[in-house]
């Protein structure tokens, strides 16, 4: 299978801090790119998602930056909370298939 | 609530034993797909129905199978299980199949002894 690579493996972050989580993917086939959200005991969740024909994406506190030429896309969580203490997933998908292929996720944890 | 549910939420069996995995997608979604979740291997595709139809498949062993119903629910089979099948698995739905949001269930947590 084509690879999302995610970095980091895990983060950890002040209360009111910037989260920053980077994806790159090989495959230029992809156009679609979300961020799923999992809490524990729970399923992923879609948080924000972005197609390559914009290179930033902003809901509330949670911005998508996406660069085409460099085959990255990057998750911001400004002001985070603890609340946000979750798993985050990195994702693509392209071309005819609907199956999304993700990154190994990033275990987030907001320190109050 | 995604909307998609899944049974059983938890199951402890044996090596060499077979069950089944059970998931009703979203009201109106017509795709269904399955994923396995381990601690190392993050979330892995292992296959994915459209309308009763296999449309992709993934890393999924030839000791697993799975396949959707008229009424477009899903079930995945393991089999001759090992311990490494124990693991977290999804199901996830939409509506068209094609690129777009997935919802996802919470999950069948499989435990092999």
């Amino acid at each position: 299978q084509q690879q999302v690579k995610q970095s980091p493996q895990s983060l950890i972050v002040q209360k009111g801090g910037i989260s920053i989580i980077n994806c790159a993917y090989e495959n230029t086939a992809f156009d679609y790119f979300p961020w799923y959200q999992q809490f524990p005991g729970k399923g992923p969740a879609l948080l924000i998602a972005i197609r390559p024909d914009v290179s930033e994406k902003k809901e509330g506190r949670f911005t998508i930056s996406f660069n085409k030429s460099a085959k990255q896309f990057s998750l911001h969580i400004m002001d985070s909370q603890p609340g946000d203490s979750a798993t985050y997933f990195c994702a693509a998908s392209g071309g005819s298939q609907g199956n999304l292929i993700f990154g190994k996720g990033t275990k987030l944890s907001v320190k109050p | 609530d995604s909307g998609v549910t899944q049974t059983p939420k938890h199951l402890i069996t044996a090596t060499g034993q077979r069950v089944t995995l059970r998931c009703s997608p979203r009201s109106g979604d017509l795709s269904v797909y399955w994923y396995q979740q381990s601690l190392d291997q993050g979330l892995q595709f292992l296959i994915q129905y459209y309308n009763g139809e296999e449309r992709a498949k993934g890393n999924i062993l030839e000791r697993f199978s799975a396949q959707q119903f008229p009424d477009l629910h899903s079930e995945l089979n393991l089999s001759s299980l090992e311990l490494g099948d124990s693991a977290l698995y999804f199901c996830a739905s939409s509506v068209t199949g094609l690129t777009g949001e997935l919802f996802f269930g919470e999950g069948s947590r499989l435990t092999v002894l």
